[in-house]
This record gives structure tokens, sequence and C-alpha cells, in this order.
């Protein structure tokens, strides 16, 4: 099946910075979404982006399909922000089933 | 408008135990999901239902059965509980292509 990789597995900031998560995959896909779990384990839908350019407030995504990776960038960080986020993809079929990444967990530090 | 609802949110069985974990959705959605979360493995598919009447297994369906029971409800049962089965339990559904998460259950076997 599909391989899902997110890179770096850890990442500490501190309020303010800006990041950049990778999600790289091993095949087409037709359906690539990132999830925001906050510290109390509820999974967020951020984007639907199995290509092109995407931004809603604060972070902003990018999916390359033609080479296989996402980026998730979160600029101006604050502790809220702070979680996993998970790169998840569907390569194909009408069932949606989605295959996770192990996920980047973020501790954004006041 | 609950969106996905599971319940219970905590559990503890015994090994050999049985119980099923329910989820119900009034998202008029026809996909839903069970997947289970462990550390460092990201979330694993257990099984799928693609509309009412039909279910599918996943990737790690092997000591588990569903019942899609209609559209909104979707369940998963546990015959003889094993260790191996403590986890966090996500139901999730889908419109098109953005996945819903409920709220999940935290389920541990001794």
């Amino acid at each position: 099946g599909i391989q899902v990789e997110q890179s770096p597995p850890d990442l500490i900031l501190q309020e303010g910075a800006n990041s950049t998560l990778r999600c790289n995959f091993s095949d087409s896909v037709n359906n690539l979404q990132w999830f925001h779990q906050n510290p109390w384990g509820q999974l967020i839908n951020l984007f639907y982006i199995p290509s092109g350019t995407k931004q809603n407030g604060r972070l902003s995504a990018t999916t390359v399909a033609t080479e296989r990776y996402s980026l998730l960038y979160i600029s101006s960080s604050q502790t809220t922000d702070s979680g996993v986020y998970f790169c998840a993809v569907d390569s194909g079929g009408s069932n949606y089933k989605l295959t996770f990444g192990k996920g980047t967990l973020l501790t954004v530090n006041p | 408008n609950a969106g996905v609802t599971q319940t219970p949110k905590f559990q503890v069985l015994k090994t050999g135990q049985s119980m099923t974990l329910q989820c119900a959705q009034d998202m008029n959605h026809n996909s839903m999901y069970w997947y289970r979360q462990d550390p460092g493995m990201g979330l694993r598919l257990i099984y799928y239902s693609a509309s009412e009447g039909t279910t599918d297994k996943g990737e790690v369906p092997n000591g588990y059965n569903v019942s899609r029971l209609n559209k909104r409800e979707f369940s998963l049962r546990l015959e003889s509980a094993a260790p191996s089965q403590t986890s966090v339990y996500f139901c999730t559904t889908t419109g098109y292509y953005e996945q819903y998460f409920g709220p999940g259950t935290r389920l541990t076997v001794t």
C-alpha cells in the first residue's frame, strides 16, 4: 500500500516563530488531508489539498502532486498550535480510505 | 448539530470480555470508518462502511466486528478483548473528501 512519511517527528518552537512540516507519499494520490490533534485528543481537519495551495489564517498548505509531497506552513505560532499534525492520503477508489503518517508533534512554548 | 458522537468516552475491560463501541453521525454522510490510534503508529483503519448495508475490512480488522445499523450509526464490537486492543478508537465520516472525527473512545484492556 501507499507509504506516508512525515518530518520532522518532533518540533519545539517559541511563540511567534514560523515552521514548515513536510509529508512525503509513495504513490499518486487523489486525496490528501492535514489534521491537527490537540492535546486533549480531538482531531480537526485543517485542509483538503490533493494539489495546489490553500491558506486559512496563519496556516497554509501546498501539495506538489507530481513530486509526491505536501507542506504545511504555520506562521506566527501560538501555544494553541501545539499538538500533533497528521498528513493522510488516499490513493484511489471511491471509498476515501485514508492512510495516515505517524505525525509531527509540535510544541509551542510561551 | 452534534457532528460525530461516540460512546463511551472511556472503558476498562478485562481480557476476554466483550463490548460494543457506538458511533452516530448527523451529517447525512454515506461513508463511516473506525480507526485505532496507538503511540508512534499514527491512525490505522479497522473497518469501514461505504454506505448503509455494506462493510469492509481495513488494515487491522482482526479481533473486531462491525455493524452499519442505518445511515447514522456504525458500531464496532470486540468479542473477546485482548491487551493488544488497548488503544484510542476514532469513528469518522466523510461526505465527499474531508473526514470528520468523533471525540474518541479510550479503551484499556487489562
